[in-house]
């Protein structure tokens, strides 16, 4: 089973670039979430979604960032004018279906600098 | 609201010395615990979980029991190995019908020597 794939894998940008970022979760989890990792902290929800729909959004700084899983599988989530302050690994998970006691499976994460 | 707290920021150990990373909590509704294990540039993953009072799930040589009495989940094991270097992070979700939303606590990384 192919795990939790994520791209690009780093990404540098200059304040006030946009960047994108890419999930494709494992086949048939219908349960995807966006983590934001700052370096040395634990990952910090932004979004979940179950199928297309967004459960929580309400961690994601909505002026800038925005995230959208169209069709249930996919997902991407977009920085519109990045800050300094958003320099993290961006963890992308994915769980079978929507229990507390689910396990999420992680992706290996996209490292964002911005200078 | 939910939060998980992990005192220990950074733990040194010798090989085969036992290894505890401690982990309380706060939830107003009756909390799943989770470890997750993250080794360097790679992804979390799974290494224990429980639901259970006074149950102790393990994995790899290591343990974990939840106390709901003193909302703890410390993590454990007998004797440590150059491959349990790591990041540790404990986390939580509830079952107020909110899915796996986990919060994590702000982790232990975990280096041990020969």
């Amino acid at each position: 089973e192919a795990g939790v794939t994520q791209s690009p894998r780093y990404a540098v940008l200059q304040e006030g670039q946009a960047v994108s970022f890419w999930c494709d979760p494992i086949s048939g989890h219908d349960t995807l979430y966006w983590y934001q990792q700052p370096r040395d902290q634990g990952p910090q929800l932004l979004v979940y979604f179950r199928d297309e729909a967004v459960i929580d959004n309400s961690q994601l700084p909505s002026d800038r960032f925005s995230a959208v899983r169209p069709k249930g599988t996919n997902s991407t989530l977009k920085i519109q004018s990045a800050k300094q302050g958003d320099t993290a690994t961006y963890l992308c998970a994915s769980s079978r279906d929507w229990g507390a006691q689910n396990t999420l499976y992680f992706g290996a994460g996209t490292r964002l600098s911005v200078l | 609201g939910d939060s998980v707290t992990q005192t220990e920021g950074l733990v040194t150990l010798t090989e085969g010395l036992p290894v505890m990373l401690n982990c309380t909590y706060q939830s107003t509704y009756s909390p799943f615990l989770f470890w997750y294990v993250q080794h360097l540039n790679e992804a979390p993953k799974l290494l224990l979980k429980s639901f259970t009072d006074n149950k102790r799930p393990e994995h790899q040589g290591f343990h974990a029991t939840l106390h709901k009495s003193s909302s703890s989940f410390h993590l454990q094991k007998s004797s440590a190995q150059l491959s349990d270097s790591a990041l540790y992070y404990c986390a939580l979700s509830d079952q107020q019908g909110t899915g796996s939303k986990l919060s994590f606590g702000k982790g232990a990384k975990l280096t041990v020597s020969p």
